[in-house]
Formats: structure tokens, C-alpha cells, sequence
């Protein structure tokens, strides 16, 4: 099994519509999370942590459920400029700062 | 952007050659990590340096290796290369090791073995 799982896509939606992502991890110590996001040929830039409590910015809400160890993103009114690959991560728990377990990434088009 | 610079940006090699990557890092940042992105893939952690020692390690062969210099500056070297090794190599840095210290991805160095 692998260690951050999520559906690759891709996820093809009209502008403005609502698109959620969802991903699972195994480690059920680890104790931090990330969205990545990953523009084409680009370096992944941080969207958002994600705590249990659940995070909002913007058009943005991330999810934790760790009994179901289970994340996801909500991205509402969906711009041209989501148009990216949102990567999954999970901090490796004993591993330090910095040692990230990244999911394949889910690939999103939003369409005119 | 990042203030995370690395070099080279492309680079092609030959299997069995030998590859060295270069990062440096953030003003004030004392630690990196590096990462390989095969296409298609999320990026796969290869080791961490903090203050010019290795911190942890992922799974990759001895071939891979690394420093961190007292700048706190990171070279990756890659021996005998394969035609796997064909990937996007990135390099993060960050302020510490502990939770909640952000990290800070360069650009990338894209690498083709032929």
C-alpha cells in the first residue's frame, strides 16, 4: 500500500464549478499535512496545512479525519488558474521536518 | 521567488556517468533536503542535511550521495548513473527540523540519463 494515496485525475470542470480532492495516508503517526500545489515542469509551492479542526483560505477548505485517515481539498468557484496538479503530503512521523511523504498528485483543468 | 536557487537547470547525462547537483538555500536556513520527481510522480524524499550532517535518509542506493557546506549550501551526487535516474531533482530548504518550520522548494534540476 502506498504510503499517500489519491486519485490521480484528471478532474476536468467548467469554471466556477466545485471540485474536491480526497487522499489517504498509512501512518497513522503522522502528525502534519500539506496541499502542495504543482504547476507543469514547476516546483511544488505550498497551498495549505491541514489541521484536524479543518482550514479555510479563501475559495480553499482542507480536511483531516484521522480516525479515517483521510484529507481532502475543496476548491470552490474553480478559476483558469487552478488549472495545476495538487500533491498530497504527509510529514513521515520520526523523520524531521522537511522528510514529506508526497502523493502522485491529482491533476485539475478547469475549462472557459 | 523562494530564494532557493539551484543549478544546473537541465543537464544531460550518460549512463554510467557521474552527475553533481547544486542548491543554495534561503538566507538564514540551515537545512535541505533533497527530493527526485520521476515524471508522473510525486516527488521522493532522498535525504536531509542539518548543519552539514545528514539527518535521515529515503530509499535510495549508496550511489546517492550528499554534503551541506557551512554556508549550509547542499551538493547531490549521483555515481553510475541509470537511465531511471531521469528526473526532476529539487531541493527544499527550511529554518530547522522541527514541525512547523516551513519549507522552501528551488526550481528544480531537470536531469536526462540517455
Amino acid at each position: 500500500r502506498k504510503e499517500v494515496e489519491q486519485d490521480p485525475g484528471p478532474f476536468n470542470v467548467p469554471e466556477g464549478a466545485t471540485v474536491a480532492f480526497n487522499c489517504t495516508y498509512s501512518n497513522s503517526a503522522s502528525q502534519s499535512f500539506f496541499w502542495y500545489r504543482q504547476d507543469c515542469r514547476k516546483e511544488p509551492k505550498l497551498l495549505m496545512s491541514v489541521y484536524s479542526s479543518g482550514n479555510e483560505d479563501g475559495r480553499f477548505t482542507a480536511q483531516l479525519n484521522r480516525a479515517s485517515q483521510y484529507i481532502s481539498l475543496l476548491i470552490r468557484d474553480s478559476k483558469l488558474s487552478d488549472s495545476a496538479t495538487y500533491l498530497c503530503v504527509a510529514e513521515n512521523y520520526g523523520g524531521s521536518q522537511g522528510n514529506l511523504i508526497f502523493g502522485k498528485g491529482t491533476k485539475l483543468s478547469v475549462k472557459p | 521567488e523562494t530564494g532557493v536557487t539551484q543549478s544546473p537547470t537541465h543537464l544531460i547525462k550518460t549512463r554510467g556517468q557521474q552527475v553533481t547537483l547544486r542548491c543554495s538555500s534561503q538566507s538564514g536556513h540551515n537545512t535541505v533536503s533533497w527530493y527526485q520527481q520521476a515524471l508522473g510522480q510525486g516527488p521522493q524524499f532522498i535525504f536531509q542535511y542539518y548543519r552539514e550532517e545528514e539527518n535521515g535518509r529515503g530509499n535510495f542506493p549508496p550511489r546517492f550521495s550528499g554534503l551541506q557546506f557551512p554556508n549550509y549550501s547542499s551538493e547531490l551526487n549521483v555515481n553510475a548513473l541509470e537511465l531511471d535516474d531521469s528526473a526532476l531533482y529539487l531541493c527544499a530548504s527550511s529554518s530547522g527540523i522541527g514541525s512547523g518550520n516551513t519549507i522552501y522548494f528551488g526550481e528544480g534540476s531537470w536531469l536526462t540519463v540517455v
